[in-house]
């Protein structure tokens, strides 16, 4: 079965630092890599997919990940954070051509200071 | 429109009863999910359904049951219910065909507090 880690289950940050959360995963086939956001009190959001192609994958509000299949590891970056990007976020898993739903790790609760 | 919509958005009760969450989706998937997460925040996927096939979590207690009258609703439903059962759960929903695989939509979320 798959699994993911993510490493850092509390972020602190000030505006406009880089931010960088780590997401591990373990499984020995093709799988689909997905960043969700949980912004307090709201439902998951997804930030950005991969599931083919180039590695690098931009998604909303300027967050990007680079899958790295030799690290099996799917790290979301974003160069200069702000305080509503304040949130939950997770890492998650699909095998390919899986139907049996997302595995998440879990959650790295990012916290911006104004 | 609301892609994945659930009701209710907060449902309090007492141990032993048995309660329905309803999951609604307008987006024309064929492939809908439960999930629970618990209070620190972890989510775990409880069952996906197709037409064609119910996926259990085998951690899931067979006090849990997943109803779908038609391909656009996953109802859950909860026998005596216990109080680890507190928790918010989410309906997901995506297209899942053969090899192919996309991203998955997220209801609300219902939160569930057993007293």
């Amino acid at each position: 079965a798959q699994s993911v880690s993510q490493h850092n289950h509390h972020v602190i940050l000030s505006e406009a630092a880089s931010l960088e959360l780590g997401c591990n995963y373990s499984y020995g086939g093709t799988v689909n890599l997905f960043w969700y956001v949980q912004y307090p009190g709201q439902h998951l959001q997804l930030l950005l997919k991969y599931f083919s192609g180039d590695p690098l994958v931009k998604g909303i509000k300027g967050f990007e990940a680079e899958f790295i299949k030799s690290k099996f590891s799917f790290n979301l970056r974003k160069p200069s954070v702000q305080w509503s990007d304040t949130a939950e976020y997770f890492c998650a898993v699909l095998p390919g051509g899986g139907a049996d739903g997302l595995t998440f790790g879990k959650g790295t609760h990012l916290i911006i200071q104004p | 429109d609301t892609a994945v919509s659930q009701t209710p958005k907060y449902l309090v009760t007492q141990m032993g009863n048995d309660k329905s969450i309803k999951c609604e989706q307008n987006l024309g998937h064929d492939t809908m999910y439960w999930y629970k997460q618990d209070s620190k925040k972890f989510l775990k996927i409880m069952f996906s359904y197709n037409n064609k096939e119910l996926i259990i979590n085998e951690t899931v207690p067979n006090r849990f049951s997943p109803k779908s009258p038609d391909k656009a609703h996953l109802n859950l439903h909860i026998n005596s219910l216990e109080l680890g059962d507190s928790a918010v759960y989410f309906c997901a929903s995506s297209q899942h065909s053969g090899w192919a695989a996309y991203e998955q939509y997220f209801g609300p979320g219902t939160r569930l507090t057993v007293t």
